[in-house]
């Protein structure tokens, strides 16, 4: 069955770095995009980053474009998200989620997602 | 970008009712819209695909419907495990992927 398990977050200084991952298990990872999605405290859904299948596109959301960047490892079946010049407004709790056959932005299966807190 | 509008932001519904969100898209996005369930403190989880196709596991009393900018959920018969918030979110063509502003749905 596909596993998602994202690792990484914890508590950040503003200005500071974090790297997240997340662990793909159960699926063909090198055959589906990936997708970061972060939810604020008590907020709603907000979409940051894609990478495609073949890491030959990459997207990101303008609120953090030149600051995250989003990779893959296709050896250890893992996805990434650095996280530079992190500020308060990026507190929140990050999914990875996996793209659909194709059709990268409809995301069937999700992680458990992992906490970021940027405070000083 | 698309921007994603949904309504209502907040719902109070007895058991056994059927209950209703709209999500309006500000330009065409054909089919490709998700309704997706989140339960506090969980991830969300997809329930229809597609503007209509429901997802493995789902049960048949939730439905959605609709194309190019309008769309709806529905839950025919609601049930106590289906208090959650509820949110749509279209991915026609390129990124930015977009959500609506999600729909918190509590018991009556």
């Amino acid at each position: 069955q596909v596993q998602l398990v994202e690792s990484g977050g914890g508590v950040v200084q503003p200005g500071g770095s974090l790297r997240l991952s997340c662990a793909a298990s159960g699926f063909t990872f090198s055959l589906y995009g990936m997708n970061w999605v972060r939810q604020a405290p008590g907020k709603g859904l907000e979409w940051v980053a894609l990478i495609r299948n073949d890491a030959s596109n990459k997207y990101y959301a303008d609120s953090v474009k030149g600051r995250f960047t989003i990779s893959r490892d296709y050896s250890k079946n893992t996805l990434s998200l650095q996280m530079n010049s992190l500020r308060a407004e990026d507190t929140a709790v990050y999914y990875c989620a996996k793209g659909r056959i194709a059709v990268d932005g409809s995301m069937d299966y999700w992680g458990q997602g992992t906490l970021v807190t940027v405070s000083s | 970008d698309i921007q994603m509008t949904q309504s209502p932001s907040s719902l109070s519904a007895s058991v056994g009712d059927r209950v209703t969100i709209t999500c309006q898209a500000s330009q065409d996005i054909s089919n490709h819209l998700n309704w997706y369930q989140q339960k506090p403190g969980k991830a969300p989880k997809v329930l229809i695909y597609d503007a209509s196709n429901l997802g493995t596991g789902v049960p048949s009393r939730f439905s959605g419907s609709g194309s190019g900018t309008d769309f709806t959920f529905t839950i025919n018969s609601l049930q106590p495990e289906d208090i959650a918030t509820y949110y749509c979110q279209q991915y026609d063509k390129l990124p930015p992927y977009t959500f609506g502003q999600g729909t918190k749905l509590e018991i009556k």
